[in-house]
C-alpha cells in the first residue's frame, strides 16, 4: 500500500524558514517524480514544485520560485521542501503527491501538513 | 500557464441524479486531464486520468470524456458518498494547473 506522510508544518513568522518532509513507502520511491501541492484554507489546489526521480530536474511555481527548494533522499525514501522568506500568503495545507509513471497526474497524496505564516 | 475553468462552481443534486461537470482549458491539452475528488478534511483522490481512464478502485458510475479544450466528468447515479468537491488538473505542459473546483452538495 502506497503511503505518503508529511511532517514539519508549524506556525512561523513572516520572513521565517521551515522544512517540510514527506516519508514514502509502499512503492519504489526512486522510480517516480514527486510533487508538492498546497491548499490555502477554504481555497483550491495549487501546485508548488516537482523533482524528478533522481533529483536532477526541479520545477517551481512562479509564486515560490527563489524562495522554496525541493529535494529528495532516495536512500531514505524521503521528499523535502525547504521554505524560506515565508509570506502570509504561503499559509496552506501542504500535500506531498506521487507522480504517475508518465508524469501526467498525481496518483497518490499524503494527508498534508499545515503551515501557518503569521505574526 | 494553461488555465482550467470548471462549470458550474456549485451544484446541488439529489441521490440518484446524473450530474456532469465541465472543465475547459485555455489552450489544447490533448487528453492530459485528470479529475480528483476531495472530501472535507481529506486529501484529494484521483478518479480519472488521461481524460477517460478510471483509476483502479473507482466506481464505474464515474466517467470522463473529452480532448483538446473541453472535458466532462459524469456521475451516472449520485450516491451519498459522492457529495464532495471535484477538481480537474492538466499536465500537458508545465506548470501543472487545477480548475477552481466544483462543490457538489445534497439538494
Amino acid at each position: 500500500e502506497v503511503q505518503l506522510v508529511e511532517s514539519g508544518g508549524v506556525v512561523v513568522q513572516p520572513g521565517g524558514s521551515l522544512r517540510l518532509s514527506c516519508a514514502a513507502s509502499g512503492f519504489t520511491f526512486d522510480d517516480y517524480t514527486m510533487h508538492w501541492v498546497r491548499q490555502a484554507p477554504g481555497k483550491g489546489l495549487e501546485w508548488v514544485s516537482l523533482i524528478s526521480w533522481d533529483g536532477g530536474s526541479t520545477y517551481y511555481a512562479d509564486s515560490v520560485k527563489g524562495r522554496f527548494t525541493i529535494s529528495r533522499d532516495n536512500s531514505k525514501n524521503s521528499l523535502y521542501l525547504q521554505m524560506n522568506s515565508l509570506r502570509t500568503e504561503d499559509t496552506a495545507l501542504y500535500y506531498c503527491a506521487k507522480g504517475d509513471g508518465y508524469n501526467t497526474h498525481f496518483d497518490y497524496w499524503g494527508q498534508g501538513t499545515l503551515v501557518t505564516v503569521s505574526s | 500557464d494553461i488555465q482550467l475553468t470548471q462549470s458550474p462552481s456549485f451544484l446541488s443534486a439529489s441521490v440518484g441524479d446524473r450530474v456532469t461537470i465541465t472543465c475547459r482549458a485555455s489552450q489544447g491539452i490533448s487528453s492530459y486531464l485528470a479529475w480528483y475528488q476531495q472530501k472535507p478534511g481529506k486529501a484529494p483522490k484521483l478518479l480519472i486520468y488521461a481524460a477517460s481512464t478510471l483509476q483502479s478502485g473507482v466506481p464505474s458510475r464515474f466517467s470522463g470524456s473529452g480532448s483538446g479544450t473541453e472535458f466532462t466528468l459524469t456521475i451516472s447515479s449520485l450516491q451519498p458518498e459522492d457529495f464532495a468537491t471535484y477538481y480537474c488538473q492538466q499536465l500537458n505542459s508545465y506548470p501543472p494547473t487545477f480548475g477552481q473546483g466544483t462543490r457538489l452538495e445534497i439538494k
